[in-house]
């Protein structure tokens, strides 16, 4: 069955240093997304990218962070001066058609700020 | 604001019975959809189930069927015969369809003993 594959699996980076999240969603789908999960917390919105441009952001998505599809296969998450709160688990998602018909998610990148 | 709510953050069931997982939410939408997602130890997150708001008729996958009473704002999740593979983070979520993120409950952990 298809995957959504994110690398590292856990990156740990020392704070004010930029980090970048990999992700490969599945090839057919044209929908990609980022979420977090902080510890003990809910899952969070971050961004949702189609057709090539960010589609929607949420508050937490600011300029510190960017989302790039360099190559038409990866999906990347930057985030350019990491704070001890950036520490959480990312999840990066694609979907075929669209959030209302359901994600595939990847195991996820622990980031931990230190 | 889209809420929702997770009440049991732990659960446990022996294998081969069933058990109820809750989850109700809160919107001011008429048109929306509903999941519940599944994180198994150290897993990616799989999607279990998804409901349409407008559509009244219960969502059935196999073992696992959802209680979806509108009115009440509830979708609880029922599997039923549970097994040692169903233990997992449980995750309620809902969204709508002007909007890409989908706004998720705090979990529930199934244990699942035989």
């Amino acid at each position: 069955e298809p995957e959504v594959t994110q690398t590292p699996s856990h990156q740990v980076t020392q704070m004010g240093q930029e980090v970048i999240l990999r992700c490969v969603p599945i090839s057919n789908h044209l929908y990609f997304y980022w979420y977090r999960q902080i510890l003990g917390q809910k899952v969070e919105f971050l961004v949702s990218f189609y057709n090539n441009e960010i589609s929607e952001k949420s508050e937490i998505f600011d300029d510190q962070f960017s989302v790039e599809r360099p190559d038409g296969s990866n999906f990347t998450l930057k985030i350019r001066s990491t704070k001890l709160e950036d520490s959480a688990m990312y999840f990066c998602a694609s979907s075929e058609q669209g959030q209302s018909y359901g994600y595939t998610f990847g195991s996820g990148t622990r980031l931990t700020v230190v | 604001a889209q809420t929702v709510t997770q009440s049991q953050p732990e659960m446990s069931v022996q294998e081969a019975e069933t058990v109820t997982l809750s989850c109700t939410y809160d919107t001011s939408e008429s048109n929306y959809y509903l999941f519940w997602y599944k994180q198994p130890p150290s897993r990616q997150m799989i999607l279990v189930i998804r409901q349409e708001a407008y559509k009244q008729q219960n969502a059935t996958e196999n073992r696992f069927s959802v209680n979806f009473q509108k009115a009440a704002k509830s979708f609880s999740l029922k599997i039923s015969d549970s097994q040692l593979g169903d233990t997992a983070m449980y995750f309620c979520a809902s969204g709508l369809y002007n909007t890409d993120k989908l706004i998720f409950g705090t979990g529930t952990r199934l244990q699942v003993f035989p």
